[in-house]
């Protein structure tokens, strides 16, 4: 199985939102309910922000949410603030093996 | 505060065994949870290799599993993984994490180990 579809970038003035797709297929992202997201700035290890498609972590800000139609899972991060530039996976579990999405540049202009 | 501690040797000659620990602190590996490694090669993506728990139980990436053994060793409160053969491609940082049971997502990373594959 590959990875997750995202788009390489995406980029929102500060205080606005921005919406990250992971597109997968119907054994992973559209067949479980597992889909998780991660916040990965520069020369730091990722730190997990979404689980099982919509929960947060504690401590993490609610301006985080996530959200799935079909095959394809959403990330949304709204008022946008200047720490919100990282990259962002997604994450979802397949039979026997877990998959990660291509990562998505994230600027806040 | 629990932390996860990568170590290892930061160059490895191709063909060559990969060899990675993982200690952790504050925390027992036997609680039930399981322990992975996730690797991200310079500038590239996350990819998953596989977890343990601390019966020794395993499961492997497809992709990988030819190549990977993983351990425990419960005494030291740490978890190792060997990869063999290895070539340029798997040059990467390589992160250990924690897992809770039953869940599909790593709460908890170590700050991630580069290594090398170079003669």
């Amino acid at each position: 199985q590959s990875a997750l579809t995202q788009p390489p970038s995406a980029s929102g003035s500060p205080g606005q939102s921005v919406t990250i797709s992971c597109t997968g297929t119907s054994s992973d992202v559209g067949g479980n309910s597992y889909v998780s997201w991660y916040q990965q700035h520069p020369g730091r290890a990722p730190k997990l922000i979404i689980y099982e498609v919509t929960k947060r972590p504690s401590g993490v800000p609610d301006r985080f949410s996530g959200s799935r139609s079909g095959n394809t899972a959403s990330l949304t991060v709204s008022g946008l603030q200047a720490d919100d530039e990282a990259d962002y996976y997604c994450s979802s579990y397949a039979t026997s093996n877990i998959l990660f999405g291509t990562g998505t540049k994230v600027t806040v202009l | 505060q629990v932390q996860l501690q990568e170590s290892g040797p930061g160059l490895v000659r191709p063909s060559d065994t990969l060899s990675l620990t993982c200690a952790v602190s504050d925390y027992s590996i036997t609680t039930g949870d399981w322990w992975g490694w996730i690797r991200q090669p310079p500038g590239e993506g996350l990819e998953w290799i596989g977890y343990i728990d601390y019966t020794a139980t395993t499961h492997y990436s497809p992709s990988l599993k030819s190549r990977i053994t993983m351990s425990v060793d419960t005494p030291k409160n740490q978890f190792s993984l060997r990869l063999t053969s290895v070539t340029a491609v798997d040059t990467a940082v390589y992160y250990c994490a924690r897992k809770g049971p039953g869940l599909t997502y790593f709460d908890l990373w170590g700050r991630g180990t580069l290594v090398t594959v170079s003669s």
